[in-house]
């Protein structure tokens, strides 16, 4: 069964960064797009991008481009995701979310979410 | 970005009766070549993940009772409960993976009568 592990609840300064990781095990890593979405306090869910370990390169959402950073390491099977210049609206919580199908595809549902890492931006 | 507009925004439903959710799209979701409508549904209870309930609009995931139902092609979609439990009490979302950024409703909270 694949799980999906998350790092820990973070508190940041605005204007600061954060690294979250995404541990995954129990199944095939490389070929499984991970996505990272987010939920801010009491609202919904936000796609911000993803990645195939086996090709590389993520993708991102407009909105996050130039702020986000998404990696893969394939020796561990974590995926990370690193948001720059935070402020009081990143305040959310963050999963990651791997494709249900397999496909190596953005183009495919959420199956299984991490626990959620919940990051606090606050001066 | 496709727009997907739930509703109602909350919804309250006696315990064994029916409850029906609502997932417009602003775009089609159903991709002609192989006639699959790229549409999810997701069941969220207080401080956990997200649960894949449905994915091609109406194919339950494993483990998921049938009391869940999805129907729906195009641009309209429901989800429905047929005989409302307890354990159903969440928000409730859709999903479009027919186009990148894949985008979801803006949620529907489902409670007790």
């Amino acid at each position: 069964q694949v799980q999906l592990v998350q790092s820990g609840a973070e508190v940041k300064k605005p204007g600061s960064s954060v690294k979250v990781s995404c541990k995954t095990s129990g199944g095939i890593f490389n070929s499984y797009t991970l996505n990272w979405v987010r939920q801010a306090p009491g609202q919904g869910l936000e796609w911000m991008g993803g990645i195939t370990p086996m090709f590389g390169s993520a993708n991102y959402a407009q909105k996050f481009q130039g702020r986000v950073t998404i990696s893969a390491d394939e020796s561990t099977s974590t995926v990370y995701m690193e948001l720059n210049s935070l402020r009081s609206e990143d305040t959310a919580v963050y999963y990651c979310a791997r494709e249900g199908s397999g496909a190596g595809s953005y183009m495919d549902w959420f199956d299984p979410w991490g626990q959620g890492t919940l990051v606090t931006v606050s001066s | 970005d496709i727009v997907l507009t739930q509703s109602p925004d909350s919804l309250a439903v006696s315990l064994g009766e029916r409850a029906t959710i609502s997932c417009k799209s602003s775009q089609n979701v159903l991709y002609s070549s192989n006639n699959k409508n790229y549409l999810a549904w997701y069941q969220q209870k207080p401080g956990q993940p997200p649960k894949l309930l449905l994915y091609w609009a109406s194919t339950r995931d494993s483990g998921v009772p049938d009391r869940f139902s999805g129907r729906g092609s195009g641009t309209d979609f429901t989800l429905t409960i047929s005989s409302l439990q307890a354990e159903d009490v969440a928000v409730y979302y859709c999903q479009q993976y027919y186009s990148t950024p894949p985008t979801f409703g803006q949620g529907t909270k489902l409670e007790i009568k």
